[in-house]
């Protein structure tokens, strides 16, 4: 069975600052991971995946994750923060074939100004 | 054009009532899902078709009834509504099981 770990339900960060949302995972066989961003009363929207190669991820606005095997971390980094970058962010594995997402209990990332 | 799209976005209804909604995707997806997020914002996946052919189910109450008209359509039938049932209620869709999901805006389910 999968599980992901989010560490941290809310991260508050300043504008300009260094986003590093956390996310550890447990998977039998090697996971397919992705982190998406659910903006308030919205749906959810891709921010980047890892299936298999490169293990650093670049995905949209500017974020990127480090697939780490023997961490079994995907942790969700931005070097400066954005007002607009407020949301709620979830980490997901899944095992491929026919298998859904697992999802973490999402971080909350609070940005001031 | 909305890729995956769901009717209503809001659904406030009594106890014991039956409701529908309705998932659309119009990105030529295999696979479809549905979810449900709780009030603290958890995810879990409740059903997923492959082509028609449902090939998930978690453990849901029989009240609630995927149906899969088409691969293009997943519609979410639940009757006698409980208090509990109160979620937001998500579609999602992608081009084979275990790829990417691209999700709907979400349907609002207040049962009172």
């Amino acid at each position: 069975a999968q599980s992901v770990t989010q560490l941290g339900s809310h991260v508050s960060v300043s504008e300009g600052a260094l986003v590093l949302l956390r996310c550890n995972y447990s998977s039998s066989v090697p996971p397919y991971l992705f982190w998406y961003v659910q903006y308030p009363n919205q749906g959810l929207q891709l921010l980047l995946k890892y299936t298999t190669g490169a293990t650093l991820v670049k995905g949209i606005n500017g974020f990127e994750a480090e697939f780490k095997k023997s961490e079994t971390s995907f942790h969700l980094t931005k070097p400066s923060a954005h007002m607009s970058d407020a949301a709620e962010y979830f980490c997901a594995v899944s095992d491929s074939g026919y298998s859904t997402l697992t999802f973490g209990k999402g971080t909350m990332l609070l940005v001031s100004p | 054009d909305t890729a995956v799209s769901q009717t209503p976005k809001y659904l406030v209804t009594q106890m014991g009532n039956d409701k529908s909604i309705k998932c659309e995707q119009n990105l030529g997806h295999d696979t479809m899902y549905w979810y449900k997020q709780d009030s603290k914002k958890f995810l879990k996946i409740m059903f997923s078709y492959n082509n028609k052919e449902l090939i998930i189910n978690e453990t849901v109450p029989n009240r609630f009834s995927p149906k899969s008209p088409d691969k293009a359509h997943l519609n979410l039938h639940i009757n006698s509504l409980e208090l509990g049932d109160s979620a937001v209620y998500f579609c999602a869709s992608s081009l084979f099981a275990g790829e990417t999901q691209y999700f709907g805006p979400g349907t609002r389910l207040l049962v009172l």
